[in-house]
């Protein structure tokens, strides 16, 4: 079974790094095509993709955060860690973390359930 | 990419048929996928490639695709179905998202 849990602080001031953590179970992030993004949802605004790591290390990176955002893994903890710096009070979100896992013709796509974040001084 | 998911919210009653679409603004070669949300849930998915149904959704869910159009069906509404509703491209990171659509009950 595939279960994703974010966790980090749910109240952050203006200009703070904002680091959160993806834990996960039921899959490795060694596993050749599986993945792991953070997307957010601001209140009453769409789902925006945040970053994105691949099973290889390699990373993608929304073109619009990039310069804020920083994603890695820990692949021991069955971790996937999001840092974003000089947060605002626009990036009150919750935050989600998400599995996916493509191959041929199998599709696999699993999602945590969120955590909320304020950026509020 | 951008997707616009229409409608934003519909009221449907139990019994009813439901049709969601979803328009890429350029080719996305069928890799979008659909989801569904409740309240304080994480996100389940229902499709993927377009047409093809996750296992363990029931078969009154389905999607379809003409060129960069995209339809969600669930031809039978029933009451566990109410739901938001969303849309997701995978074709090119960033993968981006519908605007969601809210069914509600009648």
């Amino acid at each position: 079974q595939i279960t994703l849990k974010e966790s980090g602080p749910t109240l952050v001031k203006p200009t703070q790094t904002l680091t959160l953590t993806c834990t996960f179970s039921g899959f490795s992030l060694s596993t050749s095509g599986v993945t792991v993004d953070w997307i957010r949802q601001p209140p009453g605004k769409a789902l925006e993709s945040l970053a994105l790591l691949y099973w290889d290390d390699d990373k993608r990176y929304s073109p619009s955060l990039k310069n804020r955002l920083t994603i890695t893994k820990d692949t021991s903890k069955n971790q996937v860690v999001l840092t974003m710096t000089n947060v605002d009070p626009v990036d009150t979100a919750t935050y989600y973390c998400a599995y996916r896992y493509a191959s041929g013709t199998y599709y696999s796509d699993f999602w945590g359930q969120g955590i909320p974040v304020t950026v509020s001084s | 990419i951008q997707l616009t998911q229409s409608p934003s919210s519909l009221s449907a009653s139990v019994g009813d048929r439901v049709t969601i679409t979803c328009r890429a603004s350029q080719d996305i070669s069928g890799y979008l996928v659909w989801f569904q949300q409740k309240p304080g849930k994480a996100p389940k998915l229902l499709i993927y490639a377009s047409s093809i149904l996750q296992s363990g959704v029931p078969s009154r869910f389905s999607g379809s695709r003409s060129g960069t159009d995209f339809t969600l069906t669930i031809s039978t509404l029933q009451p566990e179905d109410f739901a938001t509703y969303f849309c997701r491209q995978v074709n090119s990171y960033p993968w981006t998202f519908g605007q969601g659509t809210k069914v509600e009950i009648k």
